[in-house]
This record gives C-alpha cells, structure tokens and sequence, in this order.
C-alpha cells in the first residue's frame, strides 16, 4: 500500500486565489511527522512546512498552511493568495519513527499559477 | 545553514560503467538518504543511513549500494551502469530524532546512462 498519496497530478490556480493540494497518509506508527516541499523547475527541494502527529493545531508558515485530519488521515496543503513564484511541484512527505525515520515521499502535484 | 553538496550536477556515462556519486552535508546530521526521481514516480527511497557504517535498503535497492566511512559523507554507487538508470538522484540529510527533522537536500545530480 502507497505510505503517501496525491491524487492530484496537476492543478491550475488564478493568481491571488488559495489552492488545496491534497495529500492522504498510511501508517501505523503513533508517532509521525508530515511534510510539504516545493521543486521548482530548477529542481531544489525547499521546505515549506511541517506537522507533528501529536500536534493539536494545524501548521502555518506565512501563506502556507497544513490542513491536518488525523482520523481522516489526511494532511492537505493550503496556500492562500497564489503568486507566479509558486508554479513548482509540491510533494507530501512522511517521515515514520517506526521505520527508522525513514521518509516517504507521494509523486507530487505540479501546480501552475495563472496570471 | 545546513548544506547538503551533491560532487555533480549532470552525468553522463555508458552502460557498465560504474559509478560514484557523492554527497556531503555540513551539520552534523546523523540520518543521510539517497532518492532516486522519476517523473510520475515521485522520490523512491534507494538507502538510507542513520550512523558512519549502517545502512539501510530503501524501496528500490537493486542495482546499488552506499558506503558511509565519515558521518558527513554519503556515497551511492553503481556498480554496472545501466539505461534504466538514467534518472535525478537526490541526496538528503537529517537530524535524528522522533517526529521532527526535516530533509534537507543536495541540488540533485541527473544521470544519463547511454
């Protein structure tokens, strides 16, 4: 079974409007962290944010933020007021204690923004 | 800032080379990876290392192997290059530690196999 799954392969955003990227997690593991980065097309990975599975509140980071359902398992990523500069794949991640920290990776939502 | 220095950028070797990437990170971080990314595929895990000498097979192991002598350095090797190598290849670092660390990442070294 996929650890990671976005079933979005691509999404087109009007600029200065929010996008929900949707991101589903498997695990057993009471004890997980959840990630978001983006590569743009010049292939870096950035860190954008992260969630702790004990965490009471959703994560945010300036105009990111971490929908996060733990019953649901669901960890989606939330950007508000799109900007050109955020055309870029975006990947959910999983990193399990359980597993040694491993990290699990979905295959990624490439999202353009719309002029 | 953490660093995190993948030795090439672009690659180009034939089939049956063998191959050695190399990676170093500057923080001290216990945990190093190596991801292989394809499109569509997203990043599949090829090893992992938590400690100078350990290793761990990730998802898709086959055809390579690592070797971690200094806990800076994480080195992926290719033994007998093959076509369905070609492929971005992605180092990363992180502390240890339950729950928090995130990946940091090398700029990615993408290999062709002729």
């Amino acid at each position: 079974a996929q650890k990671i799954t976005q079933t979005q392969p691509g999404m087109f955003v009007q600029e200065k409007e929010a996008v929900t990227l949707d991101c589903t997690y498997d695990t057993s593991d009471p004890s997980y962290g959840l990630f978001w980065y983006k590569q743009p097309s010049s292939g870096e990975m950035i860190f954008l944010i992260y969630q702790g599975s004990y965490d009471q509140q959703n994560a945010t980071e300036g105009r990111y933020s971490l929908n996060f359902q733990k019953a649901r398992k669901s960890a989606n990523l939330v950007i508000s007021a799109s900007q050109l500069g955020d055309s870029a794949m975006y990947f959910c991640a999983m990193r399990e204690v359980i597993t040694g920290n491993q990290f699990y990776f979905g295959t990624g939502t490439s999202l353009t923004v719309i002029p | 800032d953490v660093k995190v220095t993948q030795s090439s950028r672009y690659l180009v070797k034939r089939t049956g080379e063998k191959v050695f990437l190399e990676c170093v990170q500057d923080m001290d971080h216990e945990n190093m990876f190596w991801y292989r990314q394809d499109p569509g595929l997203g990043l599949r895990l090829i090893y992992f290392s938590y400690d100078v000498k350990m290793k761990e097979k990730g998802d898709i192991p086959e055809g390579y192997s690592v070797s971690r002598e200094k806990k800076e350095r994480f080195s992926l090797i290719l033994e007998s290059a093959s076509t369905n190598q070609t492929s971005m290849y992605l180092c990363a670092s992180s502390l240890g530690g339950e729950g928090t660390g995130e990946l940091f990442f090398g700029e990615g070294s993408r290999l062709t196999v002729l």
